[in-house]
């Protein structure tokens, strides 16, 4: 039972573009979403969160939005560098504890 | 501030044994997660462990299981151990009033 998809296994993109990675749930109940950048054998990098009472969180060339009657969210990386380049996971949470539900990752290479 | 510090960082057991894997949060978080990343089955929450009480439990076997002490560190259990059980291990602290968690670097178990 998939609760986070990340369908788009990989996404290139050339330096200087904007990358747009995506991520759709399926549990009503999350109500916090988070962003991880991962590099191979190293733990996840936080990037940038969004409440569900919120459509949009922005962090320096960083943006998450947030659609909740669509169960959608994306990340949009503007401009693109190629140390961007990562595996990309999208996470929610309910609001009880510190279980997060991961997405099964997204592979952006950013391309110089 | 010093990050989440996993050890070890590599293991290598044979079927049947047991091992321990120790994490220690970044100071002042009392909340400690676990996650197992395998290629199969991507990232999947362990458990989580608050003021040395399980506040969340996952879907794994009763072969897994963890602990919490007063200063916050943690570590984790697998008895009887399995090939399948070979994967990289990752602890997440988290700070109170908040669901970004923060990950240690993981260690790599593999079980031959």
């Amino acid at each position: 039972d998939q609760q986070v998809k990340q369908n788009s296994p990989s996404l290139s993109v050339q330096e200087g573009r904007i990358s747009i990675l995506n991520c759709d749930y399926t549990n009503s109940m999350f109500d916090y979403f988070l962003w991880y950048k991962k590099y191979p054998a190293e733990g996840p990098t936080f990037l940038i969160s969004i409440s569900s009472i919120k459509d949009k969180n922005e962090d320096g060339r960083f943006t998450v939005f947030l659609n909740k009657s669509a169960k959608h969210l994306s990340l949009h990386i503007v401009p693109s560098q190629p140390g961007d380049s990562a595996v990309y996971f999208c996470a929610a949470n309910t609001e009880y504890g510190n279980k997060l539900v991961f997405g099964a990752g997204t592979i952006l290479r950013v391309k110089s | 501030k010093a990050g989440v510090t996993q050890t070890p960082r590599y293991l290598i057991k044979t079927r049947g044994q047991q091992v321990t894997l120790s994490c220690s949060p970044i100071s002042g978080h009392r909340s400690v997660s676990w996650y197992q990343q395998t290629p199969g089955q991507g990232l999947q929450f362990l458990f989580e462990y608050f003021s040395e009480t399980q506040r969340n439990k996952g879907n794994f076997p009763g072969r897994f299981s963890g602990r919490q002490f007063s200063n916050s560190r943690s570590e984790m259990n697998v008895s009887t151990l399995e090939l399948g059980d070979s994967a990289l291990y990752l602890c997440a602290s988290t700070p109170s009033r908040s669901t970004e968690a923060f990950f240690g670097q993981g260690t790599r178990l593999t079980v031959v």
